[in-house]
């Protein structure tokens, strides 16, 4: 069965300490492996595809990664405005999403 | 703004009662969504309209009663709901059904059934 697991459900860092979250994935004909950042009370907001294992993404202090079994969101340095939940979803041979349930970071001063 | 508005924000239900949530988009986009986000769950995609037909209902009860009447508009009627359906209800577009490019998504409906 096509399944998505983030870790950890919830991530707490100071400032500028880096960190990564973990995406891994086990879907038949991958199509894309998408990362979307949602704030309270607000839809989900595009960040990123990644398209084959050993592509990566970079966005500001964000950068994806991509194997065969899992994707990886880096922080880098990160302020409180990071704070959100970071969700990942694959799409499978059908083009159907498969969504993980969210990783929740808190960047504390 | 993401281009997805979605109407209303807030509502709060009793279990006999009917209403609507609507959602516009006018990015040009072709595929429209209506999912259901629950606490530390993963999101749930209930129906899918490409090019206004509905293409994909992911066994959702008859209590939830989707329209698309134009590629722009999209709404999910509401009847005698149960508790257990109290969620954020999010709408997405995106160019194409069924092709990994992004989705846009609309800021969602809290919804509360009483």
């Amino acid at each position: 069965e096509d399944q998505v697991t983030q870790s950890p459900e919830a991530l707490r860092l100071q400032e500028g300490e880096s960190s990564s979250l973990n995406c891994s994935y086990t879907v038949s004909g991958l199509r894309g492996l998408f990362w979307y950042r949602q704030d309270p009370g607000k839809g989900p907001e595009f960040l990123f595809t990644l398209y084959s294992a050993g592509e990566e993404k970079e966005k500001e202090r964000l950068k994806a990664t991509l194997t065969k079994k899992e994707s990886f969101l880096h922080i880098t340095a990160p302020k409180p405005e990071d704070s959100a939940t970071y969700l990942c979803a694959a799409a499978d041979s059908n083009y159907q999403l498969i969504w993980g349930a969210g990783t929740k970071l808190i960047i504390k001063p | 703004e993401t281009g997805v508005t979605q109407t209303p924000r807030h509502l709060v239900m009793g279990m006999t009662n009917k209403k609507s949530l609507k959602c516009e988009q006018h990015l040009g986009h072709n595929a429209m969504y209506w999912y259901k986000q629950s606490a530390k769950k993963p999101l749930e995609l209930m129906f899918v309209y490409n090019f206004k037909e509905q293409t994909e209902n992911n066994s959702v009860p008859s209590r939830f009663s989707p329209e698309c009447p134009n590629s722009s508009h999209l709404f999910l009627h509401l009847h005698t709901l149960q508790p257990e359906d109290s969620a954020l209800y999010l709408c997405a577009s995106s160019p194409l059904d069924r092709a990994n490019t992004e989705a846009f998504f609309g800021q969602g409906t809290r919804l509360t059934v009483v």
